[in-house]
């Protein structure tokens, strides 16, 4: 069965440093999609960065990356020189694959809550 | 373009009764996604619908939830007879096709409260 693991339920990371959010999964099928959002207290999902199995390089987004260990079936989310606007919580979703091949329907992580300090 | 829109975005309902909850997808987006996020957790997946068809509805309770997607009009997520377990927040996302896609579009949301 398909997973997605984020082990760490919250992260603290001084204004303007960079911080690592883990994210690691499990999946049998050779090609997925792995998604990472943000959820701030408003609630809504905001979508961040899209990284594909077969993607040859790592994906950026502005201040986010996702450092992609495939031999690991890591998905880390890197977000540089942090901002006090980017205290949320971060979800690591995983596109499940189906009998009938690929769907859009995502597995999620419980999420890290990151707080960013001045 | 507008983008995924759900209303109410909040409701609070008495158990026992019925909450309705409404999402309209992008333009031109034929297939919906339901997810449900109970406080603290992460989103799950509840039914996938495409217009007037419900394609998988694994992540759907066996009894009091339903969902449709009509040929004109948004999708509702309908939960009869609610109970103190059924308050979460609620999502939709919706999708141009069946094929893979890089962005799953979604919805602010509708936070249903049961008191």
């Amino acid at each position: 069965a398909q997973k997605i693991t984020q082990t760490q339920p919250g992260m603290f990371v001084q204004e303007k440093e960079a911080v690592t959010l883990d994210c690691t999964y499990d999946t049998s099928d050779p090609s997925y999609g792995l998604f990472w959002y943000k959820q701030p207290s408003s609630g809504e999902m905001i979508f961040l960065i899209y990284q594909g199995s077969y993607d040859q390089q790592n994906a950026t987004e502005g201040r986010y990356s996702l450092n992609f260990q495939k031999a690991r079936k890591s998905a880390n989310l890197v977000i540089s020189a942090s901002q006090l606007g980017d205290s949320a919580m971060y979800f690591c979703a995983m596109r499940e694959t189906g009998y009938g091949g690929a769907t859009n329907k995502l597995i999620f992580g419980t999420g890290t809550l990151l707080a960013v300090q001045p | 373009n507008a983008g995924v829109m759900q209303n109410p975005r909040h409701l609070v309902r008495r158990r026992g009764q019925e909450a309705r909850l409404r999402c309209s997808p992008m333009k031109g987006h034929s297939h919906v996604y339901w997810y449900r996020q109970l406080p603290e957790e992460g989103l799950k997946f509840m039914v996938y619908l495409q217009k007037e068809n419900i394609i998988d509805e694994s992540g759907m309770p066996k009894e009091r939830f339903s969902a449709e997607f009509p040929k004109e009009g948004p999708s509702i997520l309908r939960i009869q007879q609610v109970v103190r377990g059924d308050s979460a927040a609620y999502f939709c996302a919706s999708h141009k096709g069946s094929a893979e896609n890089t962005e799953a579009f979604f919805g602010q949301g509708t936070r249903l409260t049961v008191v």
